[in-house]
This record gives C-alpha cells, sequence and structure tokens, in this order.
C-alpha cells in the first residue's frame, strides 16, 4: 500500500528566508503527486501537481523517483506562506481522486 | 470561482444517531468525493462516486456509510447509526474529470461531533 510522510510537523522561517517542506512516499508504480495548502479557516487547495511542472505562487516541486521524495521548496519565503501543507498522492485505479495524504506540515513565517 | 460548499458546517450528535452530511459540488464536475480526518490525523480517503454510482471506496467506508446524489446538484453522507469514532471533519470534494482528471476542488468541511 502507498504511503506519503511529511517529516517535519512545524517549520518555522524568516521572511524572505529559503524553504523546503520534505515529502517523501513509497509506492512501487507511478505516482501522481500534489501539493495542497491549507490557510487558517480555509478550504484545502491544490497548489500543485507534479505533471503539471508549474510554479504557484513562487512554489515548486520536483519529483525525485530515486529518492521517492517531493519537497516543495520557495526561495523566499513571505508571511502570507504561512498555512498547512500537505503532501498527497495519486496511486492510480478505477478512479480519479482516491488521494494518500501525508501529516501535513505548519509552516510559520515570521516576520 | 466557484465552490464546493457544504451544510452543516458543525453538528453534534448522539451516538446511534443518523447523520447526513449535505454538499453541493462545482456544477458541470463529474466526480465527486468524501474525505474525512480525525482531529490531529491525517486526511484519509472515503469514497469517490462517478456516474451515479461509486467508484471506490475506503476500508473505513462500510455498511454504515451510504452517499447519493438525489437531485443531480446535492451529494450526500449518510451515517446510518453513529458511533464516538466517527467524529470528524468531513469533507466533501469535486473534479471535473478528463483532462483536468485529479484536479480536486474541496469544501469547507462539515465538522461532526458525536456524544
Amino acid at each position: 500500500a502507498q504511503r506519503v510522510t511529511q517529516p517535519e510537523k512545524l517549520l518555522s522561517v524568516f521572511k524572505g528566508a529559503p524553504v523546503e517542506l520534505k515529502c517523501n512516499y513509497s509506492y512501487s508504480g507511478s505516482p501522481e503527486l500534489f501539493w495542497y495548502v491549507q490557510y487558517s479557516r480555509q478550504r484545502l487547495q491544490l497548489l500543485l501537481r507534479h505533471i503539471s511542472r508549474e510554479s504557484i505562487k513562487g512554489f515548486t516541486a520536483d519529483l525525485n523517483k530515486g529518492e521517492t521524495s517531493f519537497h516543495l521548496k520557495k526561495p523566499f519565503a513571505q508571511e502570507e506562506d504561512s498555512a498547512m501543507y500537505y503532501c498527497a498522492l495519486y496511486a492510480g485505479g478505477t478512479s480519479y481522486g482516491k488521494l494518500t495524504f501525508g501529516q501535513g506540515t505548519i509552516l510559520t513565517v515570521h516576520p | 470561482e466557484p465552490e464546493v460548499t457544504q451544510t452543516p458546517s458543525h453538528q453534534v450528535t448522539q451516538m446511534g444517531q443518523e447523520v447526513i452530511l449535505r454538499c453541493v459540488p462545482i456544477s458541470n464536475h463529474l466526480y465527486f468525493y468524501w474525505y474525512r480526518q480525525i482531529l490531529g490525523q491525517k486526511v484519509e480517503f472515503l469514497v469517490s462516486f462517478y456516474n451515479n454510482e461509486i467508484s471506490e471506496k475506503s476500508e473505513i467506508f462500510d455498511d454504515q456509510f451510504s452517499v447519493e446524489r438525489p437531485d443531480g446538484s446535492n451529494f450526500t453522507l449518510k451515517i446510518r447509526s453513529t458511533k464516538l469514532e466517527d467524529s470528524a471533519m468531513y469533507f466533501c470534494a469535486s473534479d471535473p474529470g478528463g483532462y483536468s482528471g485529479n484536479t480536486i476542488y474541496f469544501g469547507e468541511g462539515s465538522w461532526l461531533t458525536v456524544v
């Protein structure tokens, strides 16, 4: 069975510092990986997905199949980036939407 | 921007009672989902629904749970006889499918407390 691990429950950085939120997965096939973000009192929102290879709000993530990782990075953190971040994996199957989530990382960006 | 809406935002119910959580997915989306998050735990997939039937369900989604799309706009999750361990945030989500499949839009959640 697939598994997603986010080793840091909490991550604090100062504004302008680089930030990296770690995500490791275990799955024997070719997964699709996602990052979701949840700002305070708001809904889960898709931040980015690896097949799009796009940068959203300055965040990027590269799928490293050798290390089975999908770390989320931003070179210069902003205070508005403070949120809960979830890494998620789609393993395929009969239907879309069956995502396996990590535990989440709370990112706090200090002024 | 269209959003998935859920009602109620919070419900308290007695153990053994039936609960219905309601959702209005984004119109023209084809796939509908329920997820839940027990306090302090991971977001967990419950069920996916497509073409008026369940397409996939998790081990959590036992006979106590059912889903329905009664009128082409609402999507409901029913828990027949609630247990204390059903206390969680329940998220409804929808997905346009096709080329944009797995672009999942979540609702704000319904917080269920079973006492």
